[in-house]
């Protein structure tokens, strides 16, 4: 089965960038999703299709994909972006969804 | 405004069968090309996909659940409905409702969650 690796934390200084990836086997050749998730709620989509942006979604939020990894891109991190993170795929060979295990984001 | 709203027991015995329900409200799951989820989070854990069904077609179940999942669409409730049976305390976790659109894959509405407990 196919699956996404993400690193267990980040962390980053107000006003500088974070990045978070999400690895897998030419993940590039699929379309990555990711979620923020803030500690008692659900999960919320911010970037999909690699680096589309739902609305109301802030600018500062931004994605990339190619070759083995997707980037999530956080610039002028504030102290609210600290969440955990989730990348995603559907993998169409299965027909099943996987998420990867998720990166916590600390704002120093 | 469109929304998912999980329920159910909230606590269950080991053996039995969790069963809970998401109802959708501003609009219809058969409208549209939406595929209907269910999705988990253990205590202190990352997200675990369950299976999702399209109303007009077979579900789909994760393999290490597949034996134990079912998951319907009941079109009159405007409602999607999972089932697990022979739970364990390794099943306590909280559950989420979340539709996904075909155009992109991607979980744009999510339910708040509910938290089943397994434990006698």
């Amino acid at each position: 089965s196919y699956v996404l690796t993400q690193a267990p934390s980040v962390s980053v200084a107000p006003g500088h960038a974070a990045s978070i990836t999400c690895g897998g086997n030419n993940v590039g050749s699929k379309s990555v999703h990711w979620y923020q998730q803030k500690p008692g709620q659900a999960p919320v989509l911010v970037v999909y299709d690699d680096s589309d942006r739902p609305s109301g979604i802030p600018e500062r939020f931004s994605g990339s994909n190619s070759g083995n990894t997707a980037t999530l891109t956080i610039s002028r991190v504030e102290a609210g972006d600290e969440a955990d993170y989730y990348c995603q795929v559907w993998d169409i060979t299965s027909g099943h969804v996987v998420f990867g295990g998720g990166t916590r984001l600390t704002v120093l | 405004q469109v929304q998912l709203q999980e329920s159910g027991p909230g606590l269950v015995k080991p053996a039995q069968t969790l069963s809970l329900t998401c109802s959708f409200s501003g609009g219809s799951v058969t409208s549209g090309h939406y595929f209907w989820s269910w999705i988990r989070q253990l205590p202190g854990k990352g997200l675990e996909w369950l299976g999702y069904v399209y109303y007009s077609d077979t579900p789909y179940y994760n393999p290490s659940l597949k034996s134990r999942l079912s998951i319907s669409l009941d079109t009159s409730k405007n409602e999607l409905s999972l089932k697990l049976s022979s739970v364990t305390a390794a099943d306590t976790a909280v559950y989420y409702c979340a539709r996904a659109t075909g155009a992109t894959s991607s979980f744009d509405l999510w339910g708040h969650g509910t938290l089943a407990t397994v434990s006698s």
